[in-house]
């Protein structure tokens, strides 16, 4: 079965400090991966995603195959950073997202 | 303004009444997608639609119903069978190819009372 796995429900860092939002995925194919981050008031918008390979205010993820992980890393957090983070995989003949339970990332001055 | 319109934003609902929900697209997308959002659980797909009158269940369609009539618009009723229908939704819409960005909508608060 598909599915995304988000361990922390909140994760907490001082501003400055390295970031590391986990997610796992079981998916029987060769699932594309992003991440979506909803900022306070705003929609949900894509953050990145790994076909593409790119950096994104300062945000990278590599995709693990063997691991099974697509885990988003930033060296040097922000307080504008803080927001909602999902994991999201889609793959197969339809583009349905499946997410995960999504981490809140909260950025201390 | 180019986008995905919801509406509307706020609704109130008295138990046993259905109650629809808006959703508008103005980018040419063929797919359209209707999510809902609880504390805890991320986003579960309701239904979804790759074309004009065709549609797909997702994972928890209980309760719902969708209709794709037109390429632009995909409401989703909420019916009174729907057990615990208070939640915020998210209609969301893409092309169709599997690794297109999907767009969001601002969201429905739904509030059953």
């Amino acid at each position: 079965a598909q599915r995304v796995t988000q361990p922390e429900k909140l994760l907490s860092v001082f501003k400055g400090a390295p970031v590391e939002l986990k997610c796992n995925y079981s998916y029987s194919g060769s699932p594309e991966l992003f991440w979506y981050v909803q900022y306070s008031r705003q929609r949900l918008q894509l953050l990145l995603r790994h076909i593409s390979r790119e950096s994104i205010k300062g945000f990278t993820a590599d995709l693990n195959k063997g691991e099974t992980s697509f885990h988003l890393k930033k060296p040097f957090a922000q307080e504008e950073d803080s927001a909602m983070y999902y994991c999201a995989l889609t793959g197969g003949a339809t583009n349905k997202l499946i997410f995960g339970t999504g981490t809140l990332l909260a950025v201390q001055p | 303004d180019g986008g995905i319109t919801q509406s509307p934003k706020y609704l109130f609902r008295k138990e046993g009444q259905n109650v629809t929900l808006s959703c508008e697209q103005n980018l040419n997308h063929d797919a359209m997608y209707w999510y809902r959002q609880d504390p805890g659980q991320g986003l579960r797909l309701i239904y979804y639609s790759q074309i004009v009158n065709d549609f797909q269940k997702g994972d928890i369609a209980e309760g719902y119903s969708v209709s794709r009539e037109k390429k632009e618009s995909f409401p989703l009723t909420v019916t009174s069978a729907q057990k615990n229908p208070t939640a915020f939704y998210l209609c969301a819409s893409s092309w169709s190819d599997p690794s297109d960005t999907i767009y969001f909508g601002e969201g429905s608060w739904l509030t059953v009372v």
